[in-house]
């Protein structure tokens, strides 16, 4: 059974990056049809969607976080990473990283099918 | 600032039914599959619909989705306590990227 597992600080200075990886067990990260995704949850709020990585490394980002985000995969060690630079308080969330699966043969058909626990990450001083 | 509506909250009695709507536009749901999760207290979010109105393997046919148009409907038949938690919608959009709703909170009274 498909597991992941989001690990890295849970404290984060402002201004800052913020790095966390999501380890995928019970499967191969290099499977056809799925992407690899970052979801996050400020407390009391809603989801957003930060970006999306294929294992051969093509990307999708969040407009609105693009110039902040990197996402990168390790297929070797069955893992991607976000890295999310110049962090704010506004960027204390739960992260979630999830797997992106394509249902048909285009982006128009996604769905997020399994989910890491999510780990909490509180940028301050 | 998500693109996709949803009603705060929803309420009902248990064994009702409740539905929950997801507003959107030719960008995203006009044009785009709808899946829907439920996010119960402290947990992370599950898939329960794709594709607009399939369900995954172990999701009991209680929940129902539909799409028309720019709008997509959640619905949840024989409402029970367990079913207490938050709902959001989720499509992909024309800025090449995934959107959720704002999210619906439903309680049974």
């Amino acid at each position: 059974q498909l597991q992941l597992q989001e690990s890295g600080p849970g404290l984060v200075k402002p201004s800052e990056t913020l790095s966390l990886t999501c380890t995928v067990s019970g499967g191969s990260i290099s499977s056809s049809s799925y992407y690899w995704g970052w979801i996050r949850q400020p407390p009391g709020k809603g989801l957003e969607w930060i970006g999306s990585i294929y294992y051969s490394g093509s990307t999708y980002y969040n407009p609105s976080l693009k110039s902040r985000v990197t996402i990168s995969v390790d297929t070797s060690k069955n893992q991607f990473s976000l890295k999310l630079s110049s962090v704010t308080a506004a960027d204390t969330a739960v992260y979630y990283c999830a797997r992106d699966w394509i249902t048909g043969t285009t982006r128009a058909s996604t769905a997020f099918d399994i989910w890491g626990q999510g780990t909490m990450v509180t940028v301050s001083s | 600032q998500s693109v996709l509506t949803q009603p705060p909250s929803v309420s009902a009695a248990p064994g009702q039914k409740v539905t929950i709507s997801c507003s959107g536009s030719s960008s995203n749901i006009g044009n785009n599959y709808v899946s829907w999760y439920q996010q119960l207290p402290g947990t992370a979010p599950k898939l329960l619909i794709y594709d607009n109105n399939k369900r995954p393997s172990g999701i009991p046919d209680r929940f129902s989705g539909s799409k028309s148009g720019t709008s997509a409907t959640l619905g949840i038949t024989g409402l029970q306590t367990g079913d207490e938690a938050d709902y959001y919608c989720g499509t992909w959009d024309s800025s090449l990227s995934a959107v959720f709703g704002t999210g619906t909170k439903v309680t049974v009274l």
